[in-house]
């Protein structure tokens, strides 16, 4: 098992370009997650999703898009990127609730807007 | 409003000693508090657990401690080695939005 799968690792984007970061997981897990983290914080939760077809707003959506159209991957979509948006992003899923359920992370992506 | 907060940025300690990290939250209806561990250039991984049903949860070298009434949580590992240097996130969770809030983390160095 791969786990959980995040492209590209890095990236760096120019103000106004847009990007999709992409990830996947191979647990047939039906929860997944995007949290973003910024320098001395902790991870604030972007969007999640319980499932294909299903998804809802976390702590910080604004400028940020998702779908879920299967069980698989996640993508996550930035329009209009702004310096704002430069932070390491990471995806997660777990089988059920984030709870109880442990919930398993991917390597990251870091963005840097400029 | 940071709910969930972590105080020391940063805690150094010697090879074989106790690592203590704390963690307070305001939130009273949390339900589940966990402890993730991340290296660098990696994702957090999930660490140990504990009900709010529950004051002690042990796994192996790590035991974390929950006082309610003070809304405080805490983690300890005992002996500490070297590869437990990392930075340490809290997070806790009510079940009725499914939602995790993480603290802001701890980064442990462990001296050989």
């Amino acid at each position: 098992n791969a786990g959980v799968t995040q492209t590209p690792k890095f990236r760096i984007l120019k103000i106004g370009q847009s990007m999709t970061l992409q990830c996947a997981q191979d647990m047939n897990h039906n929860y997944m997650y995007w949290y973003r983290q910024d320098p001395g914080m902790g991870l604030k939760l972007i969007y999640y999703s319980v499932g294909a077809g299903i998804t809802d707003k976390g702590e910080v959506p604004n400028g940020y898009n998702v779908s879920r159209s299967t069980t698989e991957d996640f993508p996550l979509r930035l329009e209009l990127a702004a310096p704002s948006q430069t932070s390491v992003y990471f995806c997660a899923s777990s089988y059920s609730t984030g709870g109880t359920d442990t919930q398993y992370f991917g390597p990251g992506t870091r963005l840097t807007v400029l | 409003d940071q709910q969930v907060k972590q105080n020391s940025p940063s805690l150094s300690v010697q090879e074989g000693r106790i690592s203590i990290l704390n963690c307070d939250y305001t939130n009273s209806m949390f339900d589940y508090f966990l402890w993730y561990k991340k290296y660098p250039a990696e994702g957090p991984t999930f660490l140990i657990s504990i009900s709010s049903i529950k004051d002690k949860n042990e796994d192996g070298r790590f035991t974390v401690f929950l006082n309610k009434s003070a809304k405080h949580l805490s983690l300890h590992i005992v002996p500490s080695q070297p590869g437990d240097s990392a930075v340490y996130f809290c997070a806790a969770i009510n079940f009725g939005n499914e939602k995790l809030t993480f603290g802001t983390g701890t980064r442990l160095t462990i001296i050989p």
